[in-house]
């Protein structure tokens, strides 16, 4: 299974547009690349989904690179309650979750 | 449409003793998978049923095992309790027949077990 690697943690301010990266270096062809979000005591909630190139919803996008090695999510003019941990999947049939990366969001 | 539900909450048990948890999936969702996370850890794949069969085991001992209902809703057992098995017992329900690469999760918000 491919593993992902992402930062353990990043700070932002309301209204700044924040960036998490993350590296999958051994990608296969068929996996695609998903974000959750994850709140305390909460399920982790499906964000967004892409291939390659660039996908956006009305939450966030995502930026793919043509070599698919990384990826990363980006979340526009976040607020206090995107205070979350994130997670970077490759996925096929199974998640396979890593540490996730813990977003703190200050006023 | 109504959400994943599990139950129960919470749930203490001592060491050696056997728990059922249950899940009710998704409307329309034919397939239930489960996962164990610990305290300051991602979510762990345990098994996954689709139709009332396991399709797919994650690296966990045979005390662990499942079931799933014809109305696809599931049961996570956990027999001979062990400190370690103390964590959030996460079950996620996804429609296995939609198609495509999507397959999106939708989690339950979870069954907190401590095990004394």
């Amino acid at each position: 299974l491919a593993k992902t690697t992402q930062p353990i943690s990043m700070d932002s301010y309301e209204g700044q547009e924040v960036n998490i990266t993350c590296s999958h270096n051994n990608i296969a062809t068929n996996d695609y690349i998903t974000w959750y979000q994850q709140f305390p005591s909460q399920g982790p909630r499906f964000i967004i989904q892409g291939y390659k190139t660039k996908v956006t919803n009305e939450v966030a996008s995502l930026f793919i690179p043509a070599d698919r090695k990384s990826s990363t999510l980006s979340l526009p003019r976040v607020s206090l309650s995107d205070t979350a941990v994130y997670y970077c999947l490759v996925e096929r049939n199974k998640l396979v979750f890593g540490a996730g990366t813990i977003l703190r969001v200050k006023s | 449409e109504t959400g994943v539900t599990q139950s129960p909450t919470h749930l203490i048990k001592t060491r050696g003793q056997q728990v059922t948890l249950r899940c009710s999936s998704q409307s329309g969702h034919n397939t239930v998978s489960w996962y164990q996370q610990a305290l300051g850890q991602g979510p762990q794949f345990i098994f996954q049923y689709y139709r009332e069969e396991e399709n797919g085991r994650g690296n966990f001992p045979p005390r662990f095992s499942g079931l799933q209902f014809p109305n696809y809703s599931s049961e996570l057992n956990v027999n001979a309790l062990e400190l370690d098995d103390s964590a959030l017992y996460l079950c996620a329900s996804s429609d296995r027949l939609a198609g495509g690469p999507r397959n999106e999760q939708f989690f339950g918000p979870g069954t907190r077990l401590t095990v004394l």
